[in-house]
């Protein structure tokens, strides 16, 4: 199956500091690409949808400029968590979909945040 | 009435049972349907992806779709340990557009 792969794994950082997660298709052209952020025993919560070269479409209720997304090529979105702080503390998880994986999204293995 | 509804559990069994996962949905329009297994601290990991209406099968799991009561389930034979995993259902239009999770049964299959 399509592969996804996310850095860092892990990241603490202090409170203010911004930090940046990087999301890869290895083997296919990610044409939409997914963020998703998930607290402890609950399920995924959709963030924000990026297609290749457009502006990411934010779910309601999610700061644009808190959570800064860019996907500026066909394998490669960012998010960017600006001036974190300790409610932003969770697990980030991307996911992509293009050409080769049909009609499904792949996921990556996961971000842990923890702010301090 | 939510969009995917799906029994969150915690759902345990014994090893070597067949497990039966279940979402219901509300769209008549979906089209693909996916299950995806989360184990704790990762990201989900796609097990089934199935078009339409219909059975399919892959090794000790199998997929079942009925559009007409907007009903899927997931079967797991000879369950094992390693199964014990949050199950995600998800589903899609046609056109991939919409994607909806549903909440997830958490699964412990006890040795």
């Amino acid at each position: 199956g399509a592969v996804v792969s996310q850095h860092p794994s892990w990241v603490i950082c202090k409170s203010g500091t911004s930090v940046k997660i990087e999301c890869r298709s290895l083997d296919f052209q990610a044409t939409t690409m997914f963020w998703y952020r998930q607290f402890p025993k609950q399920s995924l919560m959709l963030m924000a949808t990026s297609n290749e070269g457009s502006k990411a479409t934010y779910e309601q209720g999610v700061e644009k400029d808190k959570f800064l997304i860019n996907h500026a090529s066909l394998t490669l979105s960012t998010l960017t968590v600006t001036s974190a702080h300790p409610e932003d503390s969770s697990f980030y998880i991307c996911s992509a979909r293009g050409d080769g994986s049909g009609e499904t999204q792949y996921f990556g293995p996961g971000t842990r945040l923890l702010v301090l | 009435q939510k969009e995917v509804e799906q029994d969150p559990g915690p759902l345990s069994v014994p090893e070597g049972a067949i497990v039966s996962l279940n979402c219901t949905y509300s769209n008549s329009a979906f089209q693909y349907f996916m299950w995806y297994r989360q184990y704790s601290r990762k990201g989900p990991e796609l097990l089934m992806y199935t078009y339409s209406s219909g059975n399919k099968e892959d090794g000790r799991f199998t997929a079942q779709v009925d559009k007409s009561s907007k009903y899927i389930s997931l079967f797991i034979r000879d369950s094992q340990p390693s199964d014990s995993a949050t199950y995600l259902c998800a589903m899609t239009l046609s056109d991939g557009q919409n994607f909806v999770f549903g909440p997830g049964t958490r699964l412990s299959v006890l040795p």
